[in-house]
Formats: structure tokens, C-alpha cells, sequence
């Protein structure tokens, strides 16, 4: 089952938070976040593991809550750069046993 | 460093023509390969995945096929489009198969069927 991103769009000034979440109706073992350009290919932000774990990269950072069975994704005094749709991956143990399935993505505007 | 390759970037073709997106992988081997599809405002939708040569598991019936004639080549092909076959079409790759493992994505190929 494709996991349900929420909100599906997001508009900030520069320097504003926002947070996109990601619920799954399955158990899992992994969550991925991605982030695409318009017309390029996604690029890789985190994965998460275990449940409860937290990361960072820079002002970006994400939660996963095993027993709720969702992720959250953190952007903290957004940049103009961190424009593009975000989409979390969810899967288990194996991609090629358990696939990782994406969520249709949330499309986040930054502007000046 | 690895690198992948995906092409053409863009591609315009008549319903009923028939279609061949090639993928190569660069500096690794036997990479995990991957070939999802992305719909206008819609999720990456996996349509291929392969293991090794010549192993390919195929996630939805559909009018594409896929294949892996060389360990660092992934091909997708249709011998007859349908308008319904218009996307994105993203190529990835992983050292492994496991959940640990991020994806590599290529630069993709716009498919419009007309």
C-alpha cells in the first residue's frame, strides 16, 4: 500500500519551518526521503531504521515513529533551495522481497 | 566514483511505435537496477527491478518490458505505446537490496505518447 504523505503542497517565505508527514497502513522497517527537482531525479535526503530514530543533514531533519507506523519531515529556517516535491519511500527488510513504495509526494515552494 | 547514465533525456513518439530507454551503471558492479515510473504529478511507481543478469521481477502488468543483457545495463522497451505509457521514466541503482541502501536515480527520460 503506498504511504499518504500530508499536506500535499506547501507554500513558506525564506526562514520559515514547515514539516511533511508520512503514514503507512503496513508495519515497516525503513523510511526513505527523497527530494526532486521539476524535471530531474530525486536525490537522496535520509533513511531512517528504527523506530523512533532521528536524523539530520544540515536544517533538515526526520523522525520515525515505528509504532505509529510514520515519518516526519523537518525543514527548519527553509532556504529558497529546499524547493522541489519531497517523497518518502517506505519498505521492509528487502527491496526486492518488500519493495520500497513512494508516496505521491509533497511539492514544497520556498520563496523570497 | 559511480555514476549512471540514462538517455535519451527527452522523447516524443506515436502511439503504436515501439520503445527502447537504456540505462548504464558506472564503477560498481552487480548493482541492484531499478526502472520506476513517475505520471504527471503522481509518485515513483516501481515497474522493474533485477538482481543480475538476465533476472528481472516485474511489479505491475503492463504493456513495457525489461531486460539485462550486461551486468551495468538496464533496458526498457514496449513494441507498441499507448498514450497511457507517457511519464517519466527514472532508471536507479543499489549496492544492495536491502532497506539500508539508498537509491541512485538517473537524470530520466520524458516519454510523450501521441
Amino acid at each position: 500500500q503506498q504511504p499518504v504523505q500530508s499536506p500535499q503542497a506547501v507554500i513558506l517565505r525564506e526562514g520559515e519551518d514547515a514539516v511533511i508527514n508520512c503514514s503507512s497502513s503496513k508495519a515497516l522497517y525503513s523510511v526513505h526521503w527523497y527530494r526532486q527537482k521539476h524535471g530531474e531525479a530525486p536525490v537522496f535526503l535520509m533513511i531512517l531504521l528504527k523506530g523512533g530514530e532521528q536524523k539530520g543533514h544540515e536544517k533538515i531533519s526526520a523522525s520515525f515513529n515505528e509504532k505509529k507506523q510514520q515519518s516526519s519531515l523537518y525543514l527548519t529556517a527553509s532556504q529558497l533551495s529546499y524547493s522541489g516535491t519531497y517523497f518518502c519511500g517506505t519498505g521492509g527488510v528487502s527491496y526486492n522481497t518488500d519493495k520500497l513504495i513512494f508516496g505521491t509526494g509533497t511539492r514544497l515552494q520556498v520563496f523570497p | 566514483s559511480q555514476t549512471i547514465h540514462q538517455w535519451p533525456a527527452t522523447l516524443v513518439q506515436p502511439v503504436g511505435s515501439p520503445l527502447s530507454l537504456e540505462c548504464t551503471v558506472e564503477g560498481t558492479s552487480n548493482p541492484n537496477l531499478y526502472w520506476y515510473r513517475q505520471a504527471a504529478g503522481r509518485g515513483l511507481q516501481l515497474l522493474f527491478y533485477s538482481v543480475g543478469i538476465g533476472q528481472i521481477s516485474s511489479e505491475v502488468p503492463q504493456n513495457l518490458s525489461a531486460s539485462r543483457p550486461q551486468d551495468r545495463q538496464f533496458i526498457l522497451s514496449s513494441k507498441k505505446l499507448l498514450l497511457s505509457d507517457s511519464g517519466f521514466y527514472l532508471c536507479a541503482w543499489s549496492v544492495t537490496g536491502t532497506a539500508d541502501e539508498k537509491l541512485f536515480f538517473g537524470s530520466g527520460t520524458q516519454l510523450s505518447v501521441l
